[in-house]
């Protein structure tokens, strides 16, 4: 079945630092990927669609100059927290569409932890 | 926009039956699903709707009625595991074909 990972599982760094979470189709290729925020008992929020050599779409309310998306190639999308503060410390999964336009699944990573302190 | 409405808790005793029940309001609407979380993992499908009807799929069903804005996922033969969030999520018309979440429900089950 269609594999996705994520890079690292958890992280932590301090206040005011960058970091870089990615999000990899390892056996399909992705045209389309997705970026979701979730904090403790509360559901996906889409924070951003992906799309291969083009700029990512942002959701109302998502800093762009804040979160840094690029979509590089057909299996790899990273996600840039810049400037991190302790209000940014939750769990971010990716999400990856295959490029067959009759596909209708997203195939989840295992999601990335971070923490801000 | 999109509304989707779901119950926050339900708690159910092993080996019976539950449905969770979700409503949606949206602007465009190309298909339903249901996934299923657990506490710290990432949501794993469940079934997918696009047209009204049940669709069944071994312990677990989802039905969609698209004029009643309806759904909801049917769970036979609960089993301890069974216990996690479960989250109805509406895909946007459009290209990109984004997917809307609702809060979803946290299932708990008895023995």
């Amino acid at each position: 079945g269609a594999v996705v990972s994520q890079h690292p599982s958890w992280v932590i760094c301090k206040s005011g630092t960058s970091v870089k979470i990615e999000c990899r189709s390892l056996d399909f290729q992705a045209t389309t990927m997705f970026w979701y925020r979730q904090f403790p008992k509360q559901s996906l929020m889409l924070m951003a669609t992906s799309n291969e050599g083009s700029k990512a779409t942002y959701e109302q309310g998502v800093e762009k100059d804040k979160f840094l998306i690029n979509h590089a190639s057909l299996t790899l999308s990273t996600l840039t927290v810049t400037s991190a503060h302790p209000e940014d410390s939750s769990f971010y999964i990716c999400s990856a569409r295959p490029g067959d336009y009759y596909s209708y699944e997203q195939y989840f990573g295992p999601g990335t932890r971070l923490t801000v302190t | 926009g999109q509304n989707i409405d779901q119950p926050t808790e339900m708690t159910a005793t092993e080996g019976a039956i539950v449905q969770i029940n979700c409503t949606y309001q949206t602007s465009g609407f190309n298909g339903l699903f249901w996934y299923q979380q657990h506490a710290g993992e990432a949501p794993t499908f469940l079934s997918y709707n696009v047209l009204d009807g049940l669709e069944e799929k071994g312990r677990f069903s989802s039905f969609l009625s698209r004029s009643k804005g309806y759904s909801y996922l049917l769970l036979k033969e609960l089993q301890m595991k069974d216990s996690a969030s479960y989250l109805c999520a509406v895909r946007r018309s459009g290209s990109a074909r984004q997917l809307t979440f609702g809060s979803g429900t946290q299932l708990t089950v008895l023995p």
